[in-house]
Order: structure tokens, then C-alpha cells, then sequence
């Protein structure tokens, strides 16, 4: 079965305080990942999108990487006004279908 | 400015009274898709549409319709809601090239329905 997954679920982290997202992935047919940010009550906003194993984006204080298995999304220095829910979504081929699949995110909450 | 506008923004209804949430583009993508989202469950895909009259079933399909008959718009029927698609909707689209470097999905901004 596809299945995404996000951990940690929740993460507060102090002002200045670096860590990782994690987004690992069981699907068939990679054809790319992707992050979004999303804010309370907005739609997801795009970040990065990572298509082969070893590619690295930077943005900022954000930084996503990717492997066979899973992407991370390092946050260095991180700001408050970087909390926020950050996606992860895989473009797959299943079946006939193109289809984007969700996990179900983790909230970021950074600290002043 | 590019954008992807839903209406309405907010919907309480009662279950089995027909409604439609409307999705626009104006960025002439011809991929368009509805997502709900629910705490614990993320974002899964309702329908999508490739183009102009081709749609296609998402993983939750069920008690939903879809029509594309313009490129930009997109609306969700639900013909006679229940309770348990009380949730938040999004609408999305992107360029056809999905899975390349112009691939991106833009969202619209939500639409939070409640069906009591």
C-alpha cells in the first residue's frame, strides 16, 4: 500500500534551536516529493520539490534532502515565524493514475 | 496574480441539501484537484481532473461529483451531504508537466464545511 509518513507529529523547538523533519515513503513509481507550509486556515504554500535520491534544495533556513526511502527537511536557526505545519507529498504513478500523496504533516512550533 | 480562489469560504448546511463549492485557476494549469483534509489524516485526494471533460477519481471519492467543462474552474458537488464530510476543502492545480521542475500544486485558500 502507498503510505507517507511524517515524523514527528509536533515539534517545539527554541529560537536558534536547529533540527529535522522527517518524511519516509512506501509507494510505487516515484516521480517526485514535494514540501509545503501550510499556516492555520490557509492552504498548503510550496517549498521544494526533490525529484532523485542525493538532490539537496535550500530555501532560507530550510534545507530538504532525499533519499531511496524517505526526504528531511533541516531547519536551521530557526525563527518564529517559521512555526507552522509542514507537508510532505509524494507524486506517484498507481495503477493508471497520477496521484499525490499526503502525510499528515507536522506542526512546528518555534519558541522567542 | 496567479491565483486559485474558492468559494464559499465557509459553509454550514444541513445533512442532504444539495451544495457546490466552487474552484477557479487563472493560470490556464490543465490539472486541477479537490483535497479534503482532517486532523490525523492529512490531505487526501477527492478527484482530479486532467483536462477540459476528463476526470478521474481520487482515494475518497465517495459522495462526491466533479465537472470540467471550462479549464478554469472546477466546482465540487455533493448532491446529498452527510455529517461525516463535515471537513476542510481544498482545491489545487498545476501545469500538466507533473512530475517536472513546472510541476508545482497551488492551493487555494479552503473551504471549511460543516454538515450538521
Amino acid at each position: 500500500e502507498d503510505q507517507v509518513t511524517q515524523s514527528p507529529e509536533a515539534l517545539r523547538l527554541q529560537e536558534g534551536e536547529s533540527s529535522s523533519l522527517n518524511c519516509s515513503y512506501t509507494v510505487s513509481g516515484l516521480r517526485g516529493l514535494f514540501w509545503y507550509r501550510q499556516d492555520p486556515g490557509k492552504g498548503p504554500e510550496f517549498l521544494f520539490t526533490l525529484y532523485s535520491a542525493g538532490e539537496e534544495k535550500e530555501k532560507e533556513r530550510l534545507k530538504a534532502t532525499l533519499t531511496k526511502k524517505e526526504s528531511f527537511l533541516h531547519i536551521t536557526a530557526p525563527k518564529p515565524e517559521d512555526s507552522a505545519t509542514y507537508l510532505c507529498a509524494v507524486h506517484h504513478l498507481s495503477g493508471s493514475a497520477r496521484q499525490l500523496t499526503f502525510g499528515s504533516g507536522t506542526q512546528l512550533t518555534v519558541l522567542p | 496574480e496567479a491565483q486559485v480562489t474558492q468559494n464559499p469560504r465557509y459553509l454550514i448546511t444541513v445533512t442532504g441539501k444539495k451544495l457546490t463549492v466552487t474552484c477557479s485557476q487563472n493560470m490556464n494549469h490543465e490539472y486541477m484537484s479537490w483535497y479534503r483534509q482532517d486532523p490525523g489524516l492529512g490531505l487526501r485526494q477527492i478527484y482530479y481532473s486532467m483536462n477540459v471533460e476528463v476526470t478521474d477519481k481520487g482515494d475518497v471519492p465517495e459522495g462526491y461529483k466533479v465537472s470540467r467543462k471550462e479549464k478554469r474552474n472546477f466546482p465540487l458537488i455533493l448532491e446529498s451531504p452527510s455529517p461525516n464530510q463535515t471537513s476542510l476543502y481544498f482545491c489545487a492545480s498545476s501545469s500538466l508537466a507533473f512530475g517536472t521542475g513546472s510541476s508545482v500544486q497551488y492551493f487555494g485558500p479552503g473551504t471549511r464545511l460543516t454538515v450538521l
